[in-house]
């Protein structure tokens, strides 16, 4: 199956920081999503990026699928933007499975 | 905005006891997915529904069996409960393969 790698595996950054996620991906895809676990377990979607490049606030994503990677850049970076960012592919057929990347964790600090 | 809902959130349960969790996707939404994620871990996918009928299959114990209803909800059932079994179980909806939202999670503790 699609294997889905995440880099770096650990993050520690002070306030204010920018950052810069990997996510390669072992085969072409047509479904890619961004999510943010946060320290209360809860998985928000940050981005549904299979291609391009969108922006949202402090946070963007580039998906280039035909080099089989996405990057998520967060600036300024804040206490809440901590916890594990995942980033998860798939098809894009009604109910295909998206495969989970091992995940990024960021720890900021004050 | 409507979010998907899941109950319980909190759920205790003893070896070989089951459990039914239940999930309520964002309306218009066609597609729930079912997800396990043990302490530390990615999510796992463990199954699939799109217009009541189950769509892809992961790796769901045969202990464990889920359906979608004709309100578009599901229910994802445990039995035999087993210590591994502790873990979060999420739900997520969405509309033709689009953008995912995840519910809150339920956290069953198996004892």
């Amino acid at each position: 199956g699609i294997q889905v790698e995440q880099s770096p595996p650990d993050l520690i950054l002070q306030e204010g920081a920018n950052s810069t996620l990997r996510c390669n991906f072992s085969d072409s895809v047509n479904n890619l999503q961004w999510f943010h676990q946060n320290p209360w377990g809860q998985l928000i979607n940050l981005f549904y990026i299979p291609s391009g490049t969108k922006q949202n606030g402090r946070l963007s994503a580039t998906t280039v699928a035909t080099e089989r990677y996405s990057l998520l850049y967060i600036s300024s970076s804040q206490t809440t933007d901590s916890g594990v960012y995942f980033c998860a592919v798939g098809g894009n057929q009604a109910g295909t499975a998206l495969i989970f990347g091992k995940g990024t964790t960021l720890s900021v600090s004050s | 905005a409507a979010g998907v809902i899941q109950s319980p959130r909190h759920l205790i349960k003893e070896k070989r006891e089951t459990a039914t969790l239940k999930c309520y996707p964002i309306p218009r939404h066609d597609t729930v997915y079912w997800y396990q994620q043990g302490p530390g871990q990615d999510p796992q996918f463990l199954i699939s529904f799109y217009e009541k009928m189950q769509s892809d299959k992961g790796s769901i114990p045969d202990r464990f069996s889920a359906q979608q209803f004709s309100d578009y909800h599901s229910e994802l059932n445990m039995s035999s409960l087993e210590l591994g079994d502790s873990a979060l179980y999420f739900c997520a909806s969405s509309s033709l393969g689009g953008r995912w939202t995840f519910g809150s999670g339920t956290r069953l503790t198996v004892v």
